[in-house]
């Protein structure tokens, strides 16, 4: 059964500290992996898309990291803002599937 | 800058009326989908397009319907409103089943 677990759940920062949001999947057939930053009453927004053969990709503060032999996804948020608190999912793709799995993600508050 | 629009943003109608929700993309692409989301859940598939005169409905089960005459227009409905209807609907489109989404703002709905 494809299924994708996020740690954690919730999680509180200050404005100026790192993060780093841990993503664990078992989709299968898999081919790539995308986090979505969803503001509250918003629909996702992409953040970065990594194919099955790439281990980091960079999308200014935020970076994610692929490990596809353990399964394994991150993401890290240097310098947090104000602007970062929202949930972050974890979506991983493969062919034959008819559409993405949109799990609850990882809900970030940054405070002042 | 949004290329997949969903109107009217907010709604609040009372029990028993047919509202439609409009979605429409200008991206040329193929499938869309309409996902339901609760606050602080996940968001649930409950319908899906591949093409003009292609639907199917999603993993939730839905009260709802669509329709794809156009490639860049998909109307959900919704026949007879009732408050268990409540809930955001978020469009979306993608050039593949696996790929990238692109979501629409969301339709906030309330069934008084």
């Amino acid at each position: 059964k494809n299924q994708v677990e996020q740690s954690p759940q919730s999680l509180i920062i200050l404005e100026g500290k790192n993060c780093t949001l841990q993503c664990n999947y078992t989709v299968s057939p898999f081919s790539n992996l995308r986090w979505y930053k969803q503001d509250t009453g918003r629909g996702p927004v992409s953040l970065t898309i990594m194919t099955f053969s790439e281990n980091t990709k960079s999308n200014g503060r935020y970076t994610a990291t692929l490990d596809a032999d353990t399964k394994q996804s991150s993401l890290h948020i240097t310098a947090s803002q104000l602007s970062d608190s929202a949930s972050y999912i974890c979506v991983p793709g493969g062919p034959g599937r008819r559409a993405l799995t949109f799990g609850s993600g990882t809900r970030l508050q940054v405070q002042p | 800058e949004a290329d997949i629009y969903q109107t009217p943003r907010y709604l609040v109608i009372g029990t028993g009326k047919k509202i439609t929700l409009e979605c429409s993309q200008t991206m040329g692409h193929d499938k869309m989908y309409w996902y339901q989301q609760d606050p602080g859940m996940e968001l649930h598939l409950i319908h899906y397009s591949y093409g003009v005169n292609s639907t199917e409905k999603g993993d939730l089960s839905s009260e709802s319907t669509v329709s794809r005459i156009r490639t860049e227009h998909f109307p959900l409905t919704l026949e007879s409103a009732r408050p268990s209807h409540t809930s955001q609907y978020l469009c979306a489109s993608s050039e593949s089943p696996s790929g990238g989404y692109t979501f629409g703002s969301g339709t906030r709905l309330t069934v008084v």
